[in-house]
């Protein structure tokens, strides 16, 4: 089985500061990796995923995650953020050859502050 | 294109009243999800369809909930007699195939509300 934890709830930044949202995984097989992201009365969006490969993943609207192994972590980040990045963000990975689903962490409420 | 369309987006109903949710996945995906996503809480998998194999029910919490779909169309998800802890927005997904590779589309969600 897999699980997900998503360290800090909550996380308040100012417009233009750098943000990193933590994700840490726990799974016995190898699995794929992705960030969603959830605007306020919108449905999940898919910001990027790691599937093999370089370990740094980019994806849109300027985030990227890196995927450390050794650490089962795959944080993301962003250098400079904007008003328009407050939402909810979820980390979730699937089993690789496994189960079909995703499981996700509980979310991090992104809030990006004038 | 149309995205995943779910309907109604959102429900109040009573206690010990049945539910039916619905979800019309894009067209040609032939894998759908049905998702959890209780206050404060991440997105619990309840079900997955792929093409004609057997749902994978494993994420259905009791007997009360069930789900069915129509060839590689709509699915309903129904709640029998529903009680204060199935509030809760569920979510709808759905993906060509499935790889582990895909990566699913979600709908809006319908915010199901038990009182």
């Amino acid at each position: 089985a897999q699980s997900v934890t998503q360290l800090d709830s909550q996380v308040p930044v100012f417009e233009e500061a750098p943000v990193e949202l933590r994700c840490n995984y726990s799974s016995s097989v190898s699995v794929y990796l992705f960030w969603y992201v959830q605007y306020p009365n919108q449905g999940l969006q898919l910001l990027l995923k790691y599937l093999s490969g370089s370990t740094l993943v980019k994806g849109i609207n300027g985030f990227e995650a890196e995927f450390n192994k050794s650490q089962t972590s795959f944080h993301l980040r962003k250098p400079s953020v904007h008003i328009s990045d407050t939402a909810e963000y979820f980390c979730a990975v699937r089993a690789q050859g496994g189960s079909e689903k995703l499981v996700f962490g509980k979310g991090t409420k992104l809030t990006v502050n004038p | 294109g149309a995205g995943v369309s779910q309907s109604p987006s959102n429900k109040v109903t009573e206690k010990g009243k049945d539910v039916e949710l619905r979800c019309d996945p894009i067209s040609g995906h032939t894998a759908l999800y049905w998702y959890r996503q209780r206050l404060g809480q991440g997105l619990e998998f309840l079900i997955y369809f792929q093409g004609n194999s057997a749902p994978d029910k494993s994420g259905l919490p009791s007997d009360r909930f069930s789900a069915e779909r129509t060839g590689e169309s709509v699915s309903t998800l129904t709640i029998q007699r529903t009680q204060q802890e199935d509030s809760a927005v569920y979510l709808c997904a759905s993906s060509l195939v499935w790889s582990g590779r895909d990566v699913e589309s979600f709908g809006q969600g319908t915010r199901l509300t038990v009182v």
